[in-house]
């Protein structure tokens, strides 16, 4: 079974500050990433997601984050944060085998920018 | 842009009465899920389901849930008798294969709040 791990549940900076949130991962085989952020209040909104490929991937906001297979992370990035950026933000993965797999979700890191 | 469509947005109700969640899912699209996610939690995976049945469910899926298509574009989700801990936020989620793309797309979720 897949596993996903989120080493900072909240996360404190100041605008312009750089971030990057960290994200492991435990499955066997071949998966599919991705990063989720859900702004306070709204449902859940795509950031990134990575299948194959350049491993270094680009989504949306100013967001990047590098998939690093022998560590099993995927960590994102952004060299500087808004107060806009403010939300949790959820690392998931899902199997890249036969059939359309359910994601499994981390635990999510509440970031918080302050002005 | 296609979307998936939840509805209602928040529903109340007593402890013991049945609930009917509602989804749309984008329209060419041939999987579908269900998770939710509980205050503060993480998101966690109901159930899948593909050519109408049930694909996979989480040990959370208990006699109490149910799932359908009834008319080709609805996909409902039931809770025959609800309980305080059903209290969540729940996603549908839909996919489609042949694109080589695994993403599966979020609606924005109904508020279940169980008194």
């Amino acid at each position: 079974a897949q596993s996903v791990s989120q080493h900072n549940h909240h996360v404190i900076l100041s605008e312009a500050a750089s971030l990057e949130l960290g994200c492991n991962y435990s499955y066997g085989g071949t998966v599919n990433l991705f990063w989720y952020v859900q702004y306070p209040g709204q449902h859940l909104q795509l950031l990134l997601k990575y299948f194959s490929g350049d491993p270094l991937v680009k989504g949306i906001k100013g967001f990047e984050a590098e998939f690093i297979k022998s560590k099993f992370s995927f960590n994102l990035r952004k060299p500087s944060v808004q107060w806009s950026d403010t939300a949790e933000y959820f690392c998931a993965v899902n199997a890249q085998s036969g059939g359309y797999q359910k994601v499994t979700f981390g635990t999510g890191t509440k970031l918080q920018v302050i002005p | 842009e296609p979307e998936v469509t939840q509805t209602p947005s928040h529903q109340v109700t007593q402890m013991g009465q049945e609930v009917i969640l509602r989804c749309v899912p984008i329209s060419n699209h041939l999987y579908f899920y269900w998770y939710r996610q509980i205050l503060g939690q993480k998101v966690e995976f109901l159930v899948s389901f593909y050519n109408n049945e049930i694909s996979e469910k989480s040990e959370i899926f208990d006699d109490q849930f149910s799932v359908e298509r009834p008319d080709g574009s609805n996909f409902t989700l039931k809770i025959r008798s609800t309980k305080l801990e059903d209290s969540a936020m729940y996603f549908c989620a839909s996919t489609t294969p042949g694109t080589g793309v695994y993403e599966q797309f979020f609606g924005p979720g109904t508020r279940l709040t169980v008194l």
